[in-house]
């Protein structure tokens, strides 16, 4: 069955630790998003990538690093930097004429 | 600044009614118009896309969109408990997708 996967699905970071949220989908899409959802608010975009080796960051890229090595991957760091990491991220694809997203299972980070 | 407006609820309706949800948005060059729902600790599904003005139905779900008023909605008609959601609207203009902070539908059995 085609979709997207994240993993993991619970992550806990220490202060001043990087880590990376991991993403793929065998769905043939060339757009890839990441989102972040903290409670009461909406999706917030941190970067998203229309093709392999381009992608732009979005409106809350700070503290954030992303690659498209591959057309069915997009890994998400979060850095140091990122003061306030605790969230619900999300990971989505799309064909692009944007007919709607999908969305993987995404990943909840925890600072400890 | 592209909003997009959704009231965060809690919506309650009785089980076998009709549920309203609405939403509008500040950009005018909007062309596609999505409809997702989420449940607790989930990912959001899409429901319903909509693209020209009026209705469209599928199934017991209706979005309706009037491009002049800025506004999309979401009717969902003999609500059951299993549409206990948070419902979020998204609207993309040349694949800037832009959602809302979401409403939350309970249905009461």
């Amino acid at each position: 069955d085609g979709g997207i996967t994240q993993s993991p699905k619970y992550l806990f970071r220490k202060e001043g630790q990087n880590v990376t949220l991991s993403c793929e989908q065998n769905l043939n899409h060339d757009a890839m998003y990441w989102y972040r959802q903290d409670p009461g608010q909406g999706l917030r975009l941190i970067y998203y990538s229309q093709i392999v080796n381009d992608f732009q960051k979005g409106d809350i890229a700070e503290g954030y690093s992303v690659s498209r090595e591959k057309k069915e991957s997009f890994p998400l760091t979060v850095t140091s930097a990122q003061k306030n990491p605790t969230a619900f991220y999300l990971c989505a694809s799309s064909i692009l004429g944007a007919r709607g997203y999908t969305f993987g299972s995404g990943t909840r980070l925890t600072v400890v | 600044q592209k909003e997009v407006e959704q009231n965060s609820g809690p919506l309650s309706v009785p089980e076998g009614a009709i549920a309203s949800l609405n939403c509008t948005y500040s950009d005018r060059g909007s062309q596609s118009f999505f409809w997702y729902r989420q449940y607790s600790g989930k990912s959001p599904e899409l429901i319903m896309s909509i693209y020209s003005n009026g209705d469209k139905e599928d199934g017991r779900f209706t979005a309706q969109l009037n491009k002049a008023s800025q506004y999309v909605s979401l009717l969902i008609r003999d609500s059951q408990p299993s549409d206990s959601a948070t419902y979020l609207c998204a609207v993309d203009n040349n694949n800037d997708m832009r959602f809302g902070a979401g409403t939350r539908l309970t249905v009461k059995p």
